[in-house]
Order: C-alpha cells, then sequence, then structure tokens
C-alpha cells in the first residue's frame, strides 16, 4: 500500500502487480509533463511524457494518465519487476518559453520479489 | 554519445570551506540546468544558464553561484558551506532555451561536516 513518511511517499507492491503513482501540479498553464526515474545512485532519467493536449499516453510497460480538471498526472506501471524500484518525479513544464521545469516531491517505489 | 557527466561524484568539505562543482552536457546542447536534492527530498532548482547567460535562478542565498563556458560546461560554486549544503548536486542539460526534457547527470554528493 501506499504510505506518506517524513519525507518520500513510499509504494509498496508485490513483483508482477501493477503500480500506479500519482502526481499532483500547481501551475494551470503547464503544458507538458515528463516522468523521471532516479535509482539509486544515479541522476533521474527520462521514462515518459506527455502534453496538455492528451490525457493518456502509453510506452513500454507504463501509461501516463492526464486530468488537466484537477491538475492530476499518474503512472502506471504494469508487471512491476525489481528492477522498477526507485525514485519517480514528475515535472510540470510550459512549452517554448523560459519557465523552469518543477519536480513533485517523488515517490518511492520499492517491489517486493 | 556521452550523457552529461559531472565531477567529483563525491566530495566532503567542513564548514565555512568553499566548493566547485563541474557539469559537461551532452554534446550540441546548450543550456545547463543546476538542482539541489537534499536526501530524502525532491528536485530544488538552483540555477540555469543558456548561452553562457545565467537566465534563472532558484530561491537560494548569492553564496551559490556559478557559469557557463563558451564549450557549454558549467561549474556550481558554494562559498561559506553550511551543514544543510549536504546534498546530491545534479546538473541536467537541454537543447536550449524552450527546449523542455532535462537530461540528467549522477549527480556530486557533497557532505559538509
Amino acid at each position: 500500500g501506499e504510505s506518506v513518511g517524513l519525507h518520500l511517499p513510499t509504494l509498496s507492491v508485490q513483483e508482477g502487480d501493477n503500480s500506479i503513482i500519482n502526481c499532483a501540479y500547481s501551475n494551470s498553464a503547464s503544458d507538458y509533463f515528463i516522468w523521471y526515474k532516479q535509482e539509486s545512485g544515479k541522476g533521474p532519467q527520462f521514462i515518459i511524457d506527455i502534453r496538455s493536449n492528451m490525457d493518456k499516453r502509453q510506452g513500454q510497460r507504463v501509461t501516463v494518465l492526464l486530468n488537466k480538471t484537477v491538475k492530476h498526472l499518474s503512472l502506471q506501471i504494469a508487471a512491476t519487476q525489481p528492477g522498477d524500484s526507485a525514485v519517480y518525479f514528475c515535472a510540470e513544464n510550459i512549452s517554448g518559453g523560459s519557465y523552469i521545469p518543477t519536480f513533485g516531491r517523488g515517490t518511492s517505489l520499492i517491489v517486493h520479489p | 554519445e556521452a550523457g552529461v557527466t559531472q565531477s567529483p561524484t563525491h566530495l566532503i568539505k567542513t564548514r565555512g570551506q568553499q566548493v566547485t562543482l563541474r557539469c559537461s552536457p551532452i554534446s550540441g546542447h546548450t543550456s545547463v540546468y543546476w538542482y539541489q536534492q537534499a536526501l530524502g527530498l525532491g528536485l530544488q532548482f538552483l540555477l540555469w544558464y543558456d548561452e553562457g547567460e545565467e537566465r534563472n535562478r532558484g530561491n537560494f542565498p548569492p553564496r551559490f553561484s556559478g557559469r557557463q563556458f563558451p564549450n557549454y560546461s558549467s561549474e556550481l560554486n558554494v562559498n561559506a558551506l553550511e551543514l544543510e549544503d549536504s546534498a546530491l548536486y545534479l546538473c541536467a542539460s537541454s537543447w536550449g532555451q524552450g527546449s523542455e526534457k532535462l537530461f540528467f547527470g549522477s549527480g556530486t554528493q557533497l557532505s559538509v561536516l
């Protein structure tokens, strides 16, 4: 299940389960969103992105859903594997300008074999 | 193609000292971003350089500074180190102003004792 600790929210799942990681963004003008994965000792790596003219986008084992009405993003990971264990960040941006990509707090995903 | 490289990977300093962190962007990228990631926390924006100019600055004191060189590499300088400066410092690069996707290095882990 999901729990909120002193710092990072944590989601613990069993291998093979589907995982859903949620993110609320703050700027209603944001029109481009990215999910990043950060493994221990590494920098964030791009997973998938979505623009505001879409509400769903699928990649390999991952799906991002965007609900602009409530300013909410989710990342769904199908058949979660131990290698998916990492911290996941969403980032919001405004295309074409000098807006600074703003990152969410992050969610720690722990996959148990 | 080489990714974003940062040096050093780890650094231990004492309070009051000064430190310089270095970042080489992906070839062809002109924008460099610096973020601070304290343990268990999200990414806090520090500085953005593009084409050699500082384009934006986060909510950090003036003792955090940097520059970008003609080859687009960048340095982050932190003066008068404080204990709370202990963090992972991440550098990211992108194609340039208005570009949306950031590519991150693995970071420099700074410990201030």
